[in-house]
């Protein structure tokens, strides 16, 4: 089945530290991969997406996620974070091998960045 | 410049009440599709549309209705609510290449006791 697994569900992080977000999927099929950001009692933001080409993307607010095929992973990477980034962050699937273009979400990493 | 409106923002149901949740979009976007958001599941698919006149299941559908009669607006009903309904529903569209990048609703929260 496909699948879309973030196995850290909190991050504490203090500031201006770097910070890594896991995202893996299970899919043997062509994908398209997104990060969204949520702040608190908001709606989900794009922070940054890979559909082809270069593996390494780069975001909004500083973020960046290199797409790595072999192990099926799309992490999100920041070299130094700021209290403003706490939010909570979701990565989300689109498997190309069916007709419903529809996200697939992962359940979700609470960054809690510290002063 | 509105993007993905929904209505209401929050409401308080009693069980076995109906309701009904607006979303519009003014993107003319073909693809519109209905969440819900639990705490620790991140957002699963309720039902989906891929133009006016249609629509289809998704992962999580039982107990919930849509329509699509306009491009622009996608409703989600509730005929007959209960407490596992409970939850911050979200709307969201996309163009229709390939379903790329989805805009989202600010979100209704719900609440059935």
């Amino acid at each position: 089945a496909q699948s879309v697994t973030q196995l850290d569900s909190q991050v504490p992080v203090f500031e201006e530290a770097p910070v890594e977000l896991r995202c893996n999927y299970s899919s043997s099929v062509s994908v398209y991969l997104f990060w969204y950001v949520q702040y608190p009692n908001q709606g989900l933001q794009l922070l940054l997406k890979y559909l082809s080409g270069s593996t390494l993307v780069k975001g909004i607010n500083g973020f960046e996620a290199e797409f790595n095929k072999s192990q099926t992973s799309f992490h999100l990477r920041k070299p130094s974070v700021h209290i403003s980034d706490t939010a909570e962050y979701f990565c989300a699937v689109t498997f190309l091998d069916t007709g419903r273009r529809a996200l697939t979400f992962g359940s979700g990493t609470r960054l809690q960045v510290q002063p | 410049n509105a993007g993905v409106t929904q209505t209401p923002k929050f409401r308080v149901l009693k069980t076995g009440q109906s309701m009904t949740l607006l979303c519009a979009q003014d993107m003319n976007h073909e693809y519109m599709y209905w969440y819900r958001q639990d705490p620790g599941m991140g957002l699963r698919l309720i039902h989906y549309s891929v133009g006016e006149g249609t629509t289809a299941k998704g992962e999580v559908p039982d107990g919930y209705n849509v329509s699509r009669l306009k491009k622009q607006n996608f409703l989600l009903g509730l005929e007959s609510a209960a407490p596992s309904q409970t939850s911050v529903y979200f709307c969201a569209s996309s163009n229709v290449e390939g379903g790329t990048e989805a805009f989202f609703g600010q979100g209704t929260r719900l609440t059935v006791v």
